[in-house]
């Protein structure tokens, strides 16, 4: 059966510590994945994306891999901070246009001073 | 201004009773789509739209309809709504070659 799971439903960090949110797939073939951050209350907002032959892309204290061969991609925030605490989805795109799309469950990331 | 609106924020109706859910957009975007976000469940997709006279269903579109007036409105309704109809509705855009999601802030519903 296809799945698409995301680590853990909660994760805590301390203040300066490098997070780590796992999205793992199966019996699915994303042409892209995107990461997306959400906040009690508020929509999910769009951080990241990553393509199928793309291995790593950076956007200041954000870092996502995609490893095809795995089928996984990895979610880092470094130096967190107690703001970066929210939930993050990561959602697989089947086509290059966006519009086959499937989001994961989410992970809930608490950073505590 | 926000770029994709929903209203009501907030609605609490009984069982049974009609309601509509709006949405409003000012990005532009040819493409608009109903989520249902739930505990546990993640968000599921239920009606999207590519333009004004293209309506799909999504994973859950039963006892959902919906109506694009125009490009800029979406509206989902609950033609009798059921306590398992209470979550969190967020309506959403992208263009036609990104596949970005932009949410707008959602709508609490709750029957009763």
């Amino acid at each position: 059966s296809q799945k698409i799971e995301q680590n853990s439903e909660a994760l805590n960090i301390q203040e300066g510590k490098t997070a780590t949110l796992t999205c793992n797939y199966t019996n699915y073939s994303p042409a892209y994945l995107q990461w997306y951050r959400q906040d009690p209350g508020r929509g999910p907002v769009f951080l990241l994306l990553i393509r199928e032959n793309e291995k790593e892309k950076r956007k200041e204290r954000l870092k996502v891999t995609f490893d095809t061969t795995l089928k996984q991609s990895l979610f880092h925030i470094t130096a967190s901070q107690p703001a970066d605490s929210a939930t993050y989805l990561c959602a697989l795109v089947f086509d290059q246009a966006g519009t086959a799309l499937i989001f994961g469950k989410g992970t809930t990331l608490s950073v505590s001073s | 201004d926000a770029d994709v609106t929903q209203t009501p924020r907030n609605r609490i109706t009984k069982t049974g009773k009609r309601i509509m859910l709006e949405c409003s957009q000012t990005k532009g975007h040819d493409r608009m789509y109903w989520y249902r976000q739930d505990p546990g469940l993640g968000l599921r997709l239920i009606y999207y739209s590519f333009d004004v006279k293209d309506i799909n269903k999504g994973e859950i579109s039963d006892g959902y309809s919906v109506s694009r007036q125009a490009q800029a409105k979406f509206s989902l309704s609950l033609e009798s709504a059921i306590p398992n109809q209470t979550a969190l509705y967020f309506c959403a855009t992208s263009d036609a070659t990104s596949g970005l999601r932009y949410f707008g802030p959602g709508t609490r519903l709750t029957v009763t």
